[in-house]
């Protein structure tokens, strides 16, 4: 069974750029999870997707972050325009049952210069 | 003051000694994950538990609720440990999927 997979693995853009990430998670998992991790930080929440619909968004930073998950298969993350702090590590992560083990992409590297 | 800190940041280790990392947090929690994070970046679940203790393998996690303290031991420990570990938490009044991080203990082992 694939796992969580993420697109792309890196990204590098300049600042005012948009980017958009992907993420699919494991088959048949209703819950997706992102996250991110900002250098030298930990990692925080920053949304909760059941099937389509946004469960919990209450770590997502600013408006210039939006996530989209129609169909309720894979999910986006666009941020436009990107600032500097933006750069990090965005983690997707899914579980069949929301609170139960998720399991983790392998992240990609968003650097904004 | 994060709500979950873990200690040490950083343990370098001989290859066979027995390692323990600790987890403390501050907020009432309906469960605890360790997970496992790789050089390559991955991260991998290695426990969820809300009381007692779990084994797989080489690996033991326990968990006091009273105490909010959680621990992860690494018996016989190998170079293929060598990864950051980190503790997470679930608000007993948050939402299911949102999981507050410690910043991580980097484990490195020597053969």
């Amino acid at each position: 069974e694939a796992g969580v997979t993420q697109f792309p693995s890196h990204s590098v853009i300049e600042k005012g750029q948009t980017v958009t990430l992907r993420c699919d998670p494991i088959s048949g998992h209703d819950n997706l999870y992102w996250y991110r991790r900002v250098m030298g930080k930990e990692i925080k929440f920053l949304l909760h997707f059941v099937k389509e619909s946004k469960q919990d968004e209450s770590g997502m930073p600013n408006n210039r972050f939006l996530a989209e998950r129609t169909g309720g298969t894979y999910s986006t993350l666009k941020v436009q325009p990107a600032e500097l702090e933006d750069s990090g590590v965005y983690f997707c992560a899914s579980s069949q049952v929301p609170g139960e083990t998720q399991y983790f992409g392998p992240g990609t590297r968003l650097l904004v210069l | 003051k994060n709500e979950v800190e873990q200690s040490p940041q950083n343990l370098t280790a001989q290859e066979g000694e027995f390692i323990t990392i600790n987890c403390s947090y501050s907020v009432g929690i309906s469960a605890l994950h360790w997970l496992q994070q790789h050089p390559g970046g991955g991260i991998v679940s290695l426990f969820m538990l809300s009381s007692g203790k779990k084994k797989h393998g080489r690996l033991i996690a326990t968990i006091n609720i009273q105490e909010k303290h959680s621990s992860l031991h690494i018996t016989a420990s190998h170079p293929r440990d060598s990864a950051v570990y980190i503790c997470a938490v679930r608000d007993y009044g948050g939402s299911q999927g949102n999981l507050i991080f410690g910043k991580g203990t980097k484990l490195s082992v020597k053969p």
